[in-house]
């Protein structure tokens, strides 16, 4: 059974780099896409961007200029690097995983910034 | 972009009763489109996949059907396990989520 487990800080302040890390147990990061998921309190689901194994990545076109991610497949891994944080990205972020249909999903994490 | 709208925004049925929620795309999008669940509290959980393809283990209760811009999904009998936010969302390009529609027991 896959699973992702986000972890990063739950606190960054203004300005400042959001990170977080998914990772991945229970099968293979190789051959999949990717995704980051976010969603404000009260909210609905704003897709961030994704990121296949080999690196290959698309961003939402709001946030493009602000997002990077990486993968790591030696450690089963992908990250979230979102800069220049504002009090509007607070949001509990979940990453998950595929092509077309998102069949797995963390937990999700809250990021507040402040 | 493609924008994804939903109607309604939140209904409330009794148990037993036929849902249904509709979900309009800005653009022909084919048959690129999935709808999740999502409980309270929970992370989205996929239950129809390509517009009308039940995902695994997902109870037959749930169905979709559409293409083009114009989607449906229904609930032919409405369970207390079923109060949740719906989302449809499209895969033509990137990815958009619609805004939801929370369902609630009356």
């Amino acid at each position: 059974q896959v699973q992702l487990q986000e972890s990063g800080p739950g606190l960054v302040k203004p300005s400042e780099t959001l990170s977080l890390t998914c990772t991945v147990s229970g099968g293979s990061i190789s051959s999949y896409w990717w995704t980051w998921i976010r969603q404000p309190a009260g909210k609905g689901l704003e897709w961030i961007g994704r990121i296949y194994s080999s690196g290959s990545t698309n961003y939402n076109p709001s946030l493009k200029s602000r997002v990077t991610m990486s993968v790591d497949t030696s450690k089963n891994q992908f990250s979230l690097r979102l800069n220049s944080v504002t009090a509007a990205d607070t949001a509990v972020y979940y990453c998950a995983r595929g092509t077309s249909g998102l069949d797995y999903w963390g937990q999700g994490t809250l990021v507040t910034v402040s | 972009d493609i924008q994804m709208t939903q109607s309604p925004s939140s209904l409330s049925a009794s148990v037993g009763d036929r849902v249904t929620i509709t979900c309009q795309a800005s653009q022909d999008i084919y048959i690129f489109l999935n709808w999740y669940q999502q409980k309270p509290g929970k992370s989205p959980t996929l239950l129809i996949y390509d517009a009308s393809n039940l995902e695994r283990g997902v109870p037959s209760r749930f169905s979709g059907s559409g293409s083009g811009t114009d989607f449906t999904f229904t609930i032919s009998s409405l369970q207390p396990e079923d109060i949740a936010t719906y989302y449809c969302q499209q895969y033509y390009n990137l990815f958009t989520f619609g805004p939801g529609t929370k369902v609630e027991i009356k």
